[in-house]
């Protein structure tokens, strides 16, 4: 109950495609979803988060969409560029605070 | 500078030897992190500290200690390390349960 399933685990797009990377949970206890993007040889860094009383939230051309009801949450990159390739991670915190991560997709951009 | 530090950033030991991870950040956050990264199972969290007095076991804490020297110094420590402890170790920060987690370079550990 406590997981985040996260796929695909790999995905190549062609330079402005929308890849679309998807997430699913069991605790209905978990109120906030934030993504993080990282990469090769660096920590993750918090890129977009949202709480469960809105449906989207846009910032830039990253783009979080969040069903209550169906419990999943994806990310949607528009316009991708080649410097968007990284690993990206859902993640939801649960009701003792801690950050339960997805196994991270690993994103690239074709020129 | 960075405001998340940790040292070593890479490292080779062997079974049954004592190593010690350190993590240092200047953001001033009550609050530190533990975790540890394997390929196609994310981040897994160790142990989490919110204040110097309280220290808290995450996931996967078996096998691992932790110490709170001060705000801005967390370390983590394999008694007795072993080859499935090898993968890549990350430290956090954050000012609160909700807001963002900042995190250091990590630190690679090979255990042969």
């Amino acid at each position: 109950q406590q997981q985040v399933k996260q796929s695909p685990q790999s995905l190549i797009v062609q330079k402005g495609g929308i890849p679309i990377i998807n997430c699913a949970y069991e605790n209905t206890a978990f109120d906030y979803f934030p993504w993080y993007q990282q990469f090769p040889g660096k920590g993750p860094a918090l890129l977009i988060a949202i709480r469960p009383d809105v449906s989207e939230k846009k910032e830039g051309r990253f783009t979080i969409s969040f069903n209550k009801s169906a419990k999943q949450f994806s990310l949607h990159i528009m316009d991708s560029q080649p410097g968007d390739s990284a690993t990206y991670f859902c993640a939801a915190s649960d009701s003792n605070y801690q950050l339960i991560w997805g196994a991270g997709t690993k994103l690239i951009i074709k020129p | 500078d960075a405001d998340v530090t940790q040292t070593p950033r890479n490292r080779i030991t062997k079974t049954g030897k004592r190593i010690m991870l350190e993590c240092s950040q200047t953001k001033g956050h009550d609050r530190m992190y533990w975790y540890r990264q394997d390929p196609g199972l994310g981040l897994r969290l160790i142990y989490y500290s919110f204040d110097v007095k309280d220290i808290n076991k995450g996931e996967i804490s078996d096998g691992y200690s932790v110490s709170r020297q001060a705000q801005a110094k967390f370390s983590l420590s394999l008694e007795s390390a072993i080859p499935n402890q090898t993968a890549l170790y990350f430290c956090a920060t954050s000012v609160s349960s909700y807001n963002e987690q900042f995190f250091g370079p990590g630190t690679r550990l090979t255990v042969l």
